[in-house]
């Protein structure tokens, strides 16, 4: 099965900085890659995601990119601000003609920004 | 709308009780997920139902009994339960399985076994 690892686990930057979550992931198969968004207490939220058929999006101060050859992709937040401080989840998602799968998550990241 | 309602919001129930959490959509979408999360993890795989048939179930305990009556409403059964089954059960929707559709998470039903 898929296994995705994240890091770092906590990310602590100055407001207004940027700041970058990294993942990897283990199957090939994998397609799909989206990254949610949750605060304490609350249900995650999509933030952004991406497919392998492109290497980078962005969504205003968001962006993620994805190297399939590596197996990597990544959370790009500039210009941060108080609200962005959650936990961020990245996840992996392969369909296998025989089967059906939900995400794989990676572990966490809990970011914080500093006022 | 990309709404998905659980209900309810907490339960605390005993050891011997039986209850059940309950997931609606009304977004059409033709797979429906139990995801469980304990306090500081990521949300963990537990059922996945592929146009009302159960097509995942990730080594589940027979103490978690899901249901899919019909295309918009997902349960979960809970009979016997465990103080460590204690976490935030989270149901989820998309168009169909398969990857590359969007996965949205309902708010989440808090249990408590005790």
């Amino acid at each position: 099965g898929e296994n995705v690892e994240q890091h770092p686990s906590t990310l602590s930057v100055q407001e207004g900085d940027s700041a970058v979550i990294k993942c990897t992931y283990s199957d090939s198969a994998s397609n799909y890659f989206p990254w949610y968004k949750q605060e304490l207490g609350k249900r995650p939220q999509l933030i952004i995601d991406i497919r392998s058929n492109v290497g980078e999006k962005k969504d205003q101060r968001i962006a993620v990119t994805l190297n399939k050859t590596a197996k990597h992709f990544s959370l790009h937040i500039t210009e941060t601000q108080p609200e962005d401080s959650a936990v961020y989840f990245c996840a992996a998602s392969s369909y296998s003609g025989g089967g059906a799968d939900g995400l794989t998550f990676g572990k966490g990241t809990h970011l914080i920004i500093q006022p | 709308d990309t709404e998905v309602t659980q209900t309810p919001k907490h339960l605390v129930m005993g050891m011997t009780n039986k209850k059940s959490l309950k997931c609606e959509q009304h977004m059409g979408h033709r797979a429906m997920y139990w995801y469980k999360q304990k306090a500081k993890k990521p949300p963990e795989l537990m059922f996945v139902y592929s146009y009302e048939k159960l097509s995942i179930n990730e080594s589940v305990p027979s103490r978690f009994s899901p249901e899919c009556p019909n295309s918009s409403l997902l349960n979960l059964h809970l009979h016997a339960l465990q103080p460590e089954d204690s976490a935030l059960y989270l149901c989820a929707s998309s168009i169909r399985t398969g990857s590359g559709n969007t996965i949205y998470f309902g708010e989440g039903s808090w249990l408590t076994v005790v």
